[in-house]
């Protein structure tokens, strides 16, 4: 069963344009949600993470916004740049446990 | 730091052959995460520990996979015998679960080993 579900698998966006990937979990006890950005030929790397105790963090171009009621979370892509062209995958956890991954968004910028 | 290191990088061999990938973890991180990734398939959790000790396998996929973890500094997984389904980026990930608000739950994953089961 997947713990953690990510849409769309696949996104293209226009340079200058908003990048938006979602994911949803069904664990009320995870307390923590990061997002893992992966360049090919290379391991997936931590952008930016949340906590359910806030709705929104941002840092840069890259904001998560966080609905704990929906138990939605979300990646936004401000200004998308070609090198931003990457696959995304968000995760879910909770303290001492393991994390669950999202399937992953590829995201392709076009300049 | 010099971050998460696996060896070899790239493995080719042939079907019915042992294979071994190679794991350093970040000092000073107390749990480390092998996970296999397809592109069927995605990211797969395969196995984790907590301070040297196998907390949970269910993700290994059969008994011809094995991992060990020795000591706080080096960890191994094992393919025997290996099979051309077996073909991943394999990679290593490791983490300080301390407890505490901010990045101290952040994995770090390595450069991954690329496998190829002729």
């Amino acid at each position: 069963q997947q713990q953690v579900k990510q849409s769309p698998q696949s996104l293209i966006v226009q340079k200058g344009g908003i990048s938006i990937i979602n994911c949803a979990y069904e664990n009320t006890a995870f307390d923590y949600f990061p997002w893992y950005q992966q360049f090919p030929g290379k391991g997936p790397a931590l952008l930016i993470a949340i906590r359910p105790d806030v709705s929104e963090k941002k840092e840069g171009r890259f904001t998560i916004s966080f609905n704990k009621s929906a138990k939605q979370f979300s990646l936004h892509i401000m200004d998308s740049q070609p090198g931003d062209s990457a696959t995304y995958f968000c995760a879910a956890t909770s303290t001492g446990n393991q994390f669950y991954f999202g399937t992953g968004t590829s995201l392709t910028v076009i300049p | 730091d010099a971050g998460v290191i696996q060896s070899p990088r790239h493995e080719v061999t042939e079907m019915g052959q042992e294979v071994t990938l190679r794991c350093k973890p970040i000092s000073g991180h107390d749990y480390l995460f092998w996970y296999r990734q397809t592109m069927m398939r995605g990211l797969e959790l395969l196995i984790y520990f907590n301070n040297n000790v196998p907390i949970d396998d269910s993700g290994m996929p059969e008994d011809r996979f094995s991992a060990k973890m020795p000591n706080a500094s080096f960890s191994t997984l094992k393919i025997q015998p290996s099979e051309p389904r077996d073909s991943a980026v394999y990679f290593c990930a490791s983490s300080l679960r301390g407890g505490l608000r901010g990045g101290t739950d952040t994995q770090y994953f390595g450069p991954g080993t690329r496998l190829t089961v002729l």
